[in-house]
């Protein structure tokens, strides 16, 4: 079974131009995440999607991130305009469950991003 | 609000001997607790989860970890360290309400010296 996929893998930009990520999540897996980790510490969550529709964006910084999923399956998160600040990798995560009950998480490899 | 600590930003082991990564959790509600583990630029990988069942958790690659509740505690061990086990290892609670989002600790880097 392929995994979650991500790219690019890695990605150096200037501040305040834009960049975008790419995420396929597992097939059939209905949530995708993403989430940011900076150089230390551990992930934190930008944004979860249930199929198309948005289930928790209140960690995103909407001033400057955005995130789709239109068709349910594929996920672009996008930074316009880039800070220093946001250097860091940026993993996709996806799982199988739907409504209540745990859900087991599988991570991509993740982008490096290097805002310079 | 659920939380977790995990104590030891570092530790260090030689190879051949028992490793001990510490988590305590904290949780309002019966939580699911699982472990991660990260090598260099690579992906989070599931080691092990918790979801109510057994308080012993076996997982991948010889590692386990027992639930305590009296403790809030969720450590991970390993009889026997390899070199293949030099890692970030995370440990994540997630509630069994609302949106189940996990909760990252701040990881522990794990050196194995040979």
């Amino acid at each position: 079974e392929a995994g979650v996929a991500q790219s690019p893998r890695y990605k150096i930009i200037e501040k305040r131009q834009s960049v975008a990520f790419w995420c396929n999540p597992i097939s059939g897996h209905a949530t995708l995440y993403w989430y940011q980790q900076i150089l230390g510490q551990g992930p934190k969550l930008l944004i979860q999607f249930q199929n198309n529709g948005v289930v928790d964006d209140s960690q995103l910084p909407k001033d400057r991130f955005s995130a789709e999923r239109l068709k349910g399956v594929d996920s672009t998160l996008k930074i316009q305009p880039a800070k220093l600040e946001d250097s860091a990798v940026y993993l996709c995560a996806s799982s199988l469950e739907l409504g209540r009950g745990v859900k087991t998480q599988y991570f991509g490899p993740g982008t490096r991003l290097l805002v310079l | 609000a659920q939380s977790v600590t995990q104590l030891d930003s570092h530790v260090s082991v030689s190879e051949g001997t028992p490793v001990l990564l510490r988590c305590n959790y904290s949780s309002s509600y019966s939580p699911s607790l699982f472990w991660y583990v990260q090598h260099p630029n690579k992906g989070l990988q599931l080691l092990l989860k918790y979801t109510s069942a057994a308080t012993l958790v076996k997982g991948i690659n010889g590692f386990e970890a027992e639930f305590k509740k009296s403790e809030t505690s969720f450590h991970l061990t390993k009889p026997s360290a390899h070199m293949s086990d030099a890692a970030e290892y995370f440990c994540v609670v997630s509630d069994l309400r609302g949106t189940y989002k996990y909760i990252f600790g701040t990881g522990t880097r794990l050196k194995v010296l040979a």
